[in-house]
């Protein structure tokens, strides 16, 4: 049974260039959870999705920061015009439907740097 | 708002020795959830334990057990007789049942760093 998978690991780009990150959740959630994880915090909630449905996206930290899932499968987190401060680790959980749709799995997560 | 509070930075013991990690939360739902995830340097979150706000009763699972109490708003995690691949940071984390019948994101502590010393 393979977990979540989350692609690239690692992302060196420059200031102002876009970044698109996937994420393959475990088969048969039907949640998944975009989190930022900065150096020394703990993850920060960002958007989730029940199967394509984006139901919470007043997180993002900005305009710049889409999401997507659009066949209730894997999902793209976008970061356009990326800046410095946007330096981070993005993790991706999925959890399974109901009763156990509480229970968040993570990936190994995708390290940006933005130079 | 929900928060949750690791008071501890950083903690470190020998190996053998017993280490409780504290977690305290607030939170105005009636129906609630919390969470224990360990983050080893790999960087991938491992889920722990579960607890929902309906079941205070303590768990165990090997070395590792768990406390919550309503009363104070706590939910802490015991590691007996630890070993060094305990070294990890470790967070505890809440959420709050969602408007969909389902619970949303986590609201993360800000982590406990463990080093087990050999």
């Amino acid at each position: 049974d393979t977990g979540v998978s989350q692609d690239p690991r690692h992302k060196i780009t420059k200031r102002g260039q876009n970044v698109t990150f996937r994420c393959d959740p475990i088969s048969e959630h039907n949640r998944l959870y975009w989190y930022r994880q900065t150096l020394g915090q703990g993850p920060e909630f960002l958007t989730y999705f029940q199967n394509e449905a984006q139901l919470e996206k007043s997180r993002l930290l900005s305009d710049r920061f889409s999401a997507e899932r659009p066949k209730g499968s894997f999902s793209t987190l976008e970061i356009q015009r990326t800046e410095q401060g946007d330096s981070a680790m993005y993790l991706c959980a999925s959890s399974p439907p109901f009763p156990y749709q509480e229970t968040q799995y993570f990936g190994p997560g995708t390290r940006l740097l933005v130079l | 708002a929900q928060k949750v509070t690791q008071a501890q930075t950083e903690i470190s013991v020998v190996e053998k020795e017993d280490v409780t990690l504290d977690c305290v939360y607030e939170t105005r739902d009636t129906t609630y959830y919390l969470f224990w995830y360990k983050q080893p340097p790999s960087g991938e979150l491992v889920f722990l334990i579960r607890r929902n706000s309906f079941d205070e009763q303590n768990e165990i699972s090997g070395r590792y057990s768990w406390n919550f109490q309503k009363s104070t708003s706590s939910f802490n995690f015991t590691i007996t007789a630890s070993q060094v691949v305990d070294s990890a940071v470790y967070f505890c984390a809440l959420s709050e049942a969602g408007s969909g019948g389902g619970a949303d994101g986590l609201t993360f502590g800000k982590g406990t760093h463990l080093i087990i010393q050999p």
